[in-house]
């Protein structure tokens, strides 16, 4: 596909489940990132892939969010034993930041914690 | 941490300019983004510019930069029904985009 495409698009779940969250970048781009878009909070940075470069935790909000990239590319966002705080818009980019390209985002995948 | 602000509503009619203003904080961001959204989908990219230009202009949109103020503008001409969305303000910071809030912008006929 052309565009970053991220599974499902939508995800309701209840308090305390784990949870992931797919993206699949643009071919070839080789920097990813997950943000966060909630009510209160806006639009926040999470984590980020570089190429082979170990990832940019520093958004991450608490240990019980991870996140990996396979083979430098689809990447899996996991929430363990989710909170009603944890419910927002996930939405995943990516760039070639090789040749310092913007971001191009996904439609997210809209989380719901019960 | 970075700053980045934005007027939260902008109510234009259909046919006018609009413009968006966004102030941000951090002076080392090498490029400054407008993205657009529509409710329930992700941010599309609109336009950008390189810290160095002080202007670009694609098609309808211009985008102003004034370094020593700290101050970024988004220009939309002849705005059209289609232009109503959240249009987001982004700083570049060492590969993080940094959000405004996000300025609401209404089209009326």
């Amino acid at each position: 596909g052309a565009g970053v495409s991220q599974s499902p698009s939508n995800k309701v779940t209840e308090k305390g489940k784990d949870v992931e969250l797919r993206c699949d970048p643009i071919s070839g781009h080789t920097a990813l990132y997950w943000y966060r878009q909630s009510l209160g909070q806006g639009l926040e940075f999470l984590i980020y892939f570089q190429g082979n470069s170990a990832p940019d935790k520093s958004g991450l909000p608490s240990d019980r969010f991870s996140a990996e990239r396979t083979g430098g590319s689809v990447s899996t966002l996991t929430i363990q034993r989710t909170q009603q705080e944890d419910s927002a818009v996930y939405l995943c980019a990516s760039s070639d930041r090789d040749l310092n390209q913007p971001q191009h985002f996904g439609d997210g995948t809209r989380l719901s914690i019960l | 941490g970075e700053d980045v602000e934005q007027s939260l509503f902008l109510s234009v009619r259909e046919g006018d300019s609009s413009v968006i203003n966004c102030t941000y904080t951090d002076s080392s961001s090498t490029y400054l983004y407008w993205y657009k959204q529509e409710p329930g989908a992700g941010l599309q990219l609109l336009t950008y510019i390189f810290s160095n230009m002080d202007m670009k202009q694609d098609q309808r949109l211009t985008v102003l930069l004034n370094k020593k103020d700290k101050h970024l503008s988004l220009r939309i001409a002849d705005t059209q029904t289609g232009d109503s969305a959240i249009y987001f303000c982004a700083v570049d910071s060492w590969g993080k985009l940094q959000f405004g809030a996000g300025t609401q912008v209404v089209v009326t006929p």
